[in-house]
């Protein structure tokens, strides 16, 4: 079946430096989506790309959706301690009526 | 406001016990799902649906049922609860599945079987 792998698992950084988390499906994706899930919270919709090598921006978040469709990048500039919590990518098959199936998401700490 | 609305957000049961989650949402979305969330294990998906009368099997579908008899509720049922299934519970929907139509996540169920 279709597995999206997401990695790393955990990273921690201090205040100020750089994170990337990567996200790479065994098979080719219709579209890719980001979460993110604050602790004790639930998941929150990103952003979606659609078209191979998009990229989008948000403030200090760049998303990259990679040319063949199956990988997929998050990377957050200069991480401030309210980034802290558990980003997930999540991707659907070209089939309509696929569910979305999650990577096992990458949990990012921040130190001060 | 509604969006996605799940209960109870606590629950305790006995191995061996039957229970049931709800899930309504009020957007008219087609796209139902369930999943479960443990440490390290991420979202896995238990049973979706892609509208009233449909649902098939996620990735962890054993030990769950689901019905869809209408548009806006999606209960997942647990028949006879195991240790195992101590876990918390999203359920979540979205207008359809193609391209361009993002999840809505409920709150979340925290379920502890003893």
């Amino acid at each position: 079946g279709q597995q999206v792998m997401q990695i790393p698992q955990y990273q921690h950084v201090q205040e100020g430096e750089d994170f990337t988390t990567y996200c790479n499906s065994s098979t080719t994706l219709s579209n890719i989506q980001w979460y993110k899930q604050r602790p004790g919270g639930h998941p929150v919709f990103l952003i979606q790309l659609v078209k191979s090598g998009e990229v989008k921006k948000q403030k200090r978040l760049t998303f990259q959706f990679g040319e063949a469709k199956k990988n997929s990048s998050l990377h957050i500039t200069a991480t401030q301690t309210t980034d802290v919590g558990t980003y997930f990518c999540a991707g659907r098959r070209n089939q309509a009526g696929t569910a979305l199936i999650f990577g096992k998401g990458t949990t990012l700490s921040v130190s001060s | 406001n509604a969006g996605v609305t799940q209960t109870p957000k606590f629950q305790v049961l006995k191995t061996g016990q039957s229970m049931t989650l709800q899930c309504a949402q009020d957007m008219n979305h087609e796209y139902m799902s369930w999943y479960r969330q443990d440490p390290g294990m991420g979202l896995r998906l238990i049973h979706y649906s892609v509208g009233a009368g449909i649902t098939d099997q996620g990735e962890v579908p054993n030990g769950y049922n689901v019905s869809r008899s209408t548009t806006e509720d999606f209960p997942l049922r647990l028949l006879s609860a195991a240790p195992s299934q101590t876990s918390v519970y999203f359920c979540a929907s979205s207008y359809d599945t193609t391209s361009g139509n993002t999840i809505y996540f409920g709150e979340g169920s925290w379920l502890t079987v003893v």
